[in-house]
């Protein structure tokens, strides 16, 4: 299995307030993601990242940021908190180098509610 | 734009065969994949195709037709801990998008 783990797994939180979420990865793969899961959309991408400080819109990149320093650390953050990003967060990572097929391997996600 | 559509809910009897059916249409493709979902769980992978033609793994196949923009998924001999969502995905670059899943209950 890749190792990847999410933090925190979960978090109750108020509107208005800020939120991150922190993806950590040993296998030194050169992609991240974050993924969000609602019921009847499926996951749904938010911003990803195809290397150190270079990271890219998804289509539901709205209210949200992200930041990665480190090869291992994908950051994700909820500048301020809104009831509509009650959702169940997945980070995944891929490489694509070689004969990988550039499949996800996925973290086990972090269920945030917002009140 | 990604436009990736599979049916919600599909039920079946144990030791049964489901198929479970994917069609898309997406700006680009660098091929398709399967994922297997069990509640509360993350997904994990099952298969990829990126050449038309049957992808075999054990029990599950995975079939795919570029022109037509369509895949599936073949469950065989159904087992109960088959129950699940399955997803399918594009794989555009290196994103993959994903379609809304389906469940499949498998009934004893």
């Amino acid at each position: 299995d890749a190792g990847i783990t999410q933090s925190p797994r979960h978090k109750v939180t108020e509107t208005g307030t800020p939120v991150t979420l922190r993806c950590h990865q040993t296998e030194n793969h050169r992609y991240m993601y974050w993924y969000r899961q609602d019921p009847g959309h499926g996951l749904r991408l938010i911003h990803y990242s195809y290397g150190v400080k270079d990271t890219d819109k998804g289509e539901v990149s709205d209210g949200y940021s992200v930041s990665r320093s480190k090869t291992e650390d994908f950051l994700l953050t909820l500048e301020s908190a809104t009831s509509s990003q009650t959702s169940v967060y997945f980070c995944a990572i891929s490489e694509s180098r070689g004969r990988n097929t550039g499949e996800l391997f996925f973290g086990e996600g972090s269920r945030l509610t917002v009140l | 734009g990604q436009n990736i559509d599979q049916p919600t809910e599909m039920t079946a009897t144990e030791g049964a065969i489901v198929q479970i059916n994917c069609t898309y249409q997406t700006s680009g493709f660098n091929g398709l994949f399967w994922y297997q979902q069990h509640a509360g769980e993350a997904p994990t992978f099952l298969s990829y195709n990126v050449l038309d033609g049957l992808e075999e793994k054990g029990r599950f196949s995975s079939f795919l037709s570029r022109s037509k923009g369509y895949s599936y998924l073949l469950l065989k001999e159904l087992q109960m801990k088959d129950s699940a969502s399955y997803l399918c995905a594009v794989r555009n670059d290196y994103k993959l998008s994903f379609g809304a899943g389906t469940t499949v209950t498998v009934r004893a």
